[in-house]
């Protein structure tokens, strides 16, 4: 079965300080991949996607991410954290076969310190 | 601001009870998604309506049931309610149901089964 796992329910970064989030999924076809954000008390908005071509691909307010597929990971930075980057990230996976639906990991917490 | 409107914002009830969730896509869109985000269980996929006809199902109870308008909008209905299904509730919407369609979420509605 398709799935995805982010590594870490909760990350805490230091303001200036690189943002990493991890991903990895499982998948027996080639997938799609998405970056999600959440802010309190909103839906989710999307930060970034990988569909085919270019492996790094790049988003919203600074963020990148860099499908792997050795690795099967689709990792998620940002070099330089700041206040507002504070929120709960969300990585999830589309499959061609399976229409519309998107399969999110687990989530990860993203603290940043002053 | 993603343009997909969802009522009401939050909702309390009591078990045994049936609730209707309603969602408005964006305007154009023609597929509504559902998912539901909980503690325990994260985000998932419940499912997928496409200009008035189901197209996907993900791990939907059969005491759940939704249907998509003529106008477009969707309806989530809950019925014989449990303490379990205290969850917010996203609907997204897309132009397409194909996989290169990005999903927009509205802000969501926040159950609370008594």
């Amino acid at each position: 079965a398709q799935s995805v796992t982010q590594l870490g329910s909760h990350v805490s970064v230091s303001e200036g300080a690189l943002v990493l989030l991890r991903c990895n999924y499982s998948s027996s076809v080639p997938p799609y991949l998405f970056w999600y954000v959440q802010y309190p008390n909103q839906g989710l908005q999307l930060l970034l996607k990988y569909t085919t071509g270019a492996t790094l691909v790049k988003g919203i307010n600074g963020f990148e991410a860099e499908f792997k597929k050795s690795e099967t990971s689709f990792h998620l930075t940002k070099p330089s954290a700041h206040m507002s980057d504070a929120a709960e990230y969300f990585c999830a996976v589309r499959l061609y076969n399976q229409g519309g639906k998107l399969i999110f990991g687990q989530g990860t917490e993203l603290s940043v310190k002053p | 601001d993603s343009g997909v409107t969802q009522t009401p914002k939050h909702l309390i009830t009591a078990t045994g009870q049936r609730v209707t969730l309603r969602c408005s896509p964006r305007s154009g869109d023609l597929s509504v998604y559902w998912y539901q985000q909980s503690l325990d269980q994260g985000l998932q996929f419940l499912i997928q309506y496409y200009n008035g006809e189901e197209r996907a199902k993900g791990n939907i109870l059969e005491r759940f049931s939704a249907q998509q308008f003529p106008d477009l909008h969707s309806e989530l209905n809950l019925s014989s309610l449990e303490l379990g299904d205290s969850a917010l509730y996203f609907c997204a919407s897309s132009p397409g149901q194909g996989v290169y369609n990005e999903q927009f979420f509205g802000p969501g509605t926040r159950l609370t089964v008594l």
